[in-house]
């Protein structure tokens, strides 16, 4: 198994540009989510999905969308970017009914300028 | 709102030393708790896991307890060696079903000297 992949590794956007942070992860994990982590304030959720077509808000969804249209795919849309979302992004799946542990993914380091 | 500390922020320690990390937590009706490391520009990956009715789990030089009903968790490592430096996350689990509410402390840094 792969695992958890995420692309790309990072990324450079200019204020107002819309990009999409791409999460796929072959466990067949019904639980999907996705973080993002700064410095000095750990990793804060911004979305998750409870399965295929199901999406809710995490503590920061702000300027995020995220749609699930399959069990493997939970990509993460930036509108428009802002300085403010300059983060290192995380994806994860999780394992529900069984161990219930969490995977991540190596993350997405974005700059906004 | 739950709330995650982990004290201290950073731990440098000989190698072949064991060692004990710390982690506190606000509310206490949590589902499980989980620890984590992550090296440096890496993603993060699971140690163990320990469900709310478990008061301890243990994986090799690793073993994390919980205390519930005092908001704490340890995560102690035995025998520490050079590649067990890393930052130490822990990440308590709300009980609200279907919420995926995992809440992450900052961490500790730990370095292990030769």
């Amino acid at each position: 198994n792969a695992g958890v992949t995420q692309t790309p590794k990072f990324q450079v956007l200019k204020t107002g540009q819309s990009m999409t942070l791409q999460c796929a992860q072959d466990m067949n994990h019904e639980y999907m989510s996705w973080y993002r982590q700064d410095p000095g304030m750990g990793l804060r959720l911004i979305h998750y999905s409870v399965g295929a077509g199901i999406t809710d808000q995490g503590e920061v969804p702000n300027g995020y969308n995220v749609s699930r249209s399959t069990t493997e795919d939970f990509p993460l849309r930036l509108l428009s970017a802002a300085p403010s979302q300059t983060s290192v992004y995380f994806c994860a799946s999780r394992d529900v009914g069984n161990t219930d542990t969490q995977y991540f993914g190596p993350g997405t380091r974005l700059t906004v300028l | 709102k739950q709330e995650v500390t982990q004290i201290p922020a950073a731990l440098s320690v000989p190698e072949g030393e064991n060692l004990v990390l710390n982690c506190s937590f606000t509310d206490s009706a949590i589902y499980n708790l989980q620890w984590f490391r992550q090296d440096p520009g890496k993603g993060l990956t699971s140690l163990l896991l320990i469900q709310s009715s478990q008061r301890e789990q243990t994986s090799g030089r690793l073993n994390a307890s919980l205390d519930k009903s005092s908001g704490r968790s340890t995560l102690y490592i035995a025998a520490s060696q050079p590649g067990d430096s890393a930052t130490y996350l822990c990440a308590p689990r709300s009980n609200n079903f279907g919420n995926e509410k995992l809440t992450f402390g900052t961490g500790t840094r730990l370095t292990i000297i030769p």
